[in-house]
């Protein structure tokens, strides 16, 4: 069946520094989705992306799509404290939501 | 604007008794999502309806049931709960293939 396999499982970063999550999946999507989840919260929506190669910035936040439309990325810069979460990917096809298992972000002040 | 409700917030059972989550999705959305989450791990897609029926499902174990109302709101039925069921359950909605909405969860502990 279809898999979205997320690297890293956790990441520790000091306030300040850079962090990279990426997103694979076995097949293409139709788009991806990136949600965020705070500790004791619910996964929150932040941003979808449909098109080929796609890059979409959210302040700090850089979203990419793959060519191939199977894989993403999601890079923040310059990281804060209130970044603190787990961030999840999400393929989507055919009304289906693939969850990528997480990478919890934890950042030392 | 409204978001998914769900409740209870948090549910507390014992081993083999039965509990009746209830989710409320945002009006006008098409599809309902039931997912659960253990500790530490992503969401588990359990069962999902387009138009109240059925119309996927996961890893559901054959213990519980879901339905979807006229009115539009879902209940995941768990019976013979075991210790392995305790987690968080989220109900999320969207609608023709929209980001999903997340509820709150219920917290659902099987001691």
């Amino acid at each position: 069946g279809q898999q979205v396999m997320q690297i890293p499982q956790y990441q520790h970063v000091q306030e300040g520094e850079d962090f990279t999550t990426y997103c694979n999946s076995s097949t293409t999507l139709s788009n991806i989705q990136w949600y965020k989840q705070r500790p004791g919260g619910h996964p929150v929506f932040l941003i979808q992306l449909v098109k080929s190669g796609e890059v979409k910035k959210q302040k700090r936040l850089t979203f990419q799509f793959g060519e191939a439309k199977k894989n993403s990325s999601l890079h923040i810069t310059a990281t804060q404290t209130t970044d603190v979460g787990t961030y999840f990917c999400a393929g989507h096809n055919f009304n289906k939501f693939y969850f990528g298992s997480g990478t919890k972000l934890n950042v030392k002040p | 604007a409204a978001g998914v409700i769900q409740s209870p917030r948090h549910l507390i059972k014992e081993k083999r008794e039965t509990a009746t989550l209830k989710c409320y999705p945002i009006p006008r959305h098409d599809t309902v999502y039931w997912y659960q989450q253990g500790p530490g791990q992503d969401p588990q897609f359990l069962i999902s309806f387009y138009e109240k029926m059925q119309s996927d499902k996961g890893s559901i174990p054959d213990r519980f049931s879901a339905q979807q109302f006229s009115d539009y709101h879902s209940e995941l039925n768990m019976s013979s709960l075991e210790l392995g069921d305790s987690a968080l359950y989220f109900c999320a909605s969207s609608d023709e293939g929209s980001p999903l909405h997340f509820g709150n969860g219920t917290r659902l502990t099987v001691t």
